[in-house]
Parts: structure tokens; sequence; C-alpha cells
């Protein structure tokens, strides 16, 4: 079983519709949750931190739920240019650093 | 030049070559990392640089030699790799080994023929 689990999707939803994705963690040591976004044939980059009393910027909200091992993210109003692949990624300790496979996302107009 | 630069963004080489990945950053972080994205496989950890001491080698083949000079560059020497290392190398940066608030640099796009 892989340390961090994503749906890979596709997601194909279209323009202004809600979208949410779940991640899932085995390791019950984790400390820290972050989602990435990389476009294609382009480097990861940093999206938000997720934390436990959930947070929002502005049409994007992360959730982390401890109990469960997981995390999500919503994305409301969707723009054609929220298309990408979103990477769900969970840290413990300075150097144990692991990414998911990533959830394809894709706006249709 | 700002934020984390890679050279050469795309390489192709024999099984036989040798080869060097760069990367710089110009952000003051103290900590750098290799990662190697295959196609359809999650990123992975290949080496940690925390204060231009290695950290952390994720049982990488010796067929990849890290080096770290300074706090600013990090390199990848490659030699006698097989076609299954074929893959976007990814180098980042962060500050205190605080990842993964970190940035990445543009890949080296890598095919070994």
């Amino acid at each position: 079983r892989k340390e961090v689990e994503q749906d890979p999707g596709p997601f194909n939803v279209p323009e202004g519709a809600t979208v949410a994705f779940n991640c899932t963690y085995s390791n019950s040591a984790s400390q820290s949750f972050f989602w990435y976004r990389q476009d294609c044939r382009k480097e990861p980059k940093l999206l938000m931190s997720v934390y436990s009393s959930g947070n929002e910027d502005g049409r994007f909200t992360a959730q982390l739920n401890r109990a469960s091992q997981y995390i999500s993210l919503l994305i409301r109003d969707s723009k054609l240019s929220d298309s990408a692949t979103y990477l769900c990624v969970v840290q413990r300790g300075a150097s144990k650093i692991i990414f998911g496979s990533g959830t394809r996302l894709s706006i249709r107009p | 030049e700002t934020g984390v630069t890679q050279t050469p963004r795309h390489l192709v080489m024999g099984m036989t070559n040798k080869k060097s990945l760069k990367c710089e950053q110009h952000l003051g972080h103290n900590a750098m990392y290799w990662y190697k994205q295959s196609a359809k496989k999650p990123l992975e950890l290949m080496f940690v640089y925390s204060l231009e001491e290695r950290v952390e080698n994720n049982s990488v083949p010796s067929r990849f030699s890290p080096e770290c000079p300074n706090s600013s560059h990090l390199f990848l020497h490659l030699h006698t790799l097989q076609p299954e290392d074929s893959a976007l190398y990814l180098c980042a940066s962060s500050q205190d080994g605080q990842g993964p608030g970190y940035t990445f640099g543009s890949g080296t796009r890598l095919t070994v023929v």
C-alpha cells in the first residue's frame, strides 16, 4: 500500500462547478500536509498548506482529518486555469516528504 | 536571476556517457533536494542536502552521484545510466530544511538511449 494515495482522475468538470478530491495517508506520525499544483510539463508549485482547523484561500479550501488520516481540497467556481494535476504532500521530519501520484483535473468551457 | 534554475532543460545521453545536471538557487535557502519524476509515478525524493551536508539518500543507485559545493549550487553527476532512468529530474530548495514549502526548478528532462 502506498503511503500517500490519491484518486488519479481525471476529473472532468464544467467551468463554474465545485470539485473536491481527497488524499489518504497511512503513517499516523505524519506532521505536515500540503497541496501542490503541477501544470503539464512544468514543475510543482505550492498551492496551500493544510491545517487541522481547515484553511481557505480564495476559491480553495483545504481540510485535514487526522482521525481518518485524510486531507481534502475543495475548489469552488472552477476556472479553466484550474486545469492541472494536484499533488498531495505529506511530511514527517525534515526529510521524510512523500508526494502522492496526483489527481488530474480538467475544466471544460 | 531569481528562484531555482536548472540546466540543461533537456538531455539525451547514451548508457556509457557521463553527464552532470546543475541546479542553482538565488533564494538564500540552506537546504537543497533532488527529486525524480517518472511518467505516471509520484515524485521520488533522491537526495537532501542541508547546510551543504547530505542528510538523506533514499537508496539511490550509485550511478547517481550528488555534489553540493556550497549552499547555492547542487549537482547530480550521472554515469552508466539505464533507459529506466529516463525521467524529469527536479531540484528544489527550502530554508532550514522545512520543506516542502520549497521552490522547485523547472527540471531537466533526461532521456537515456
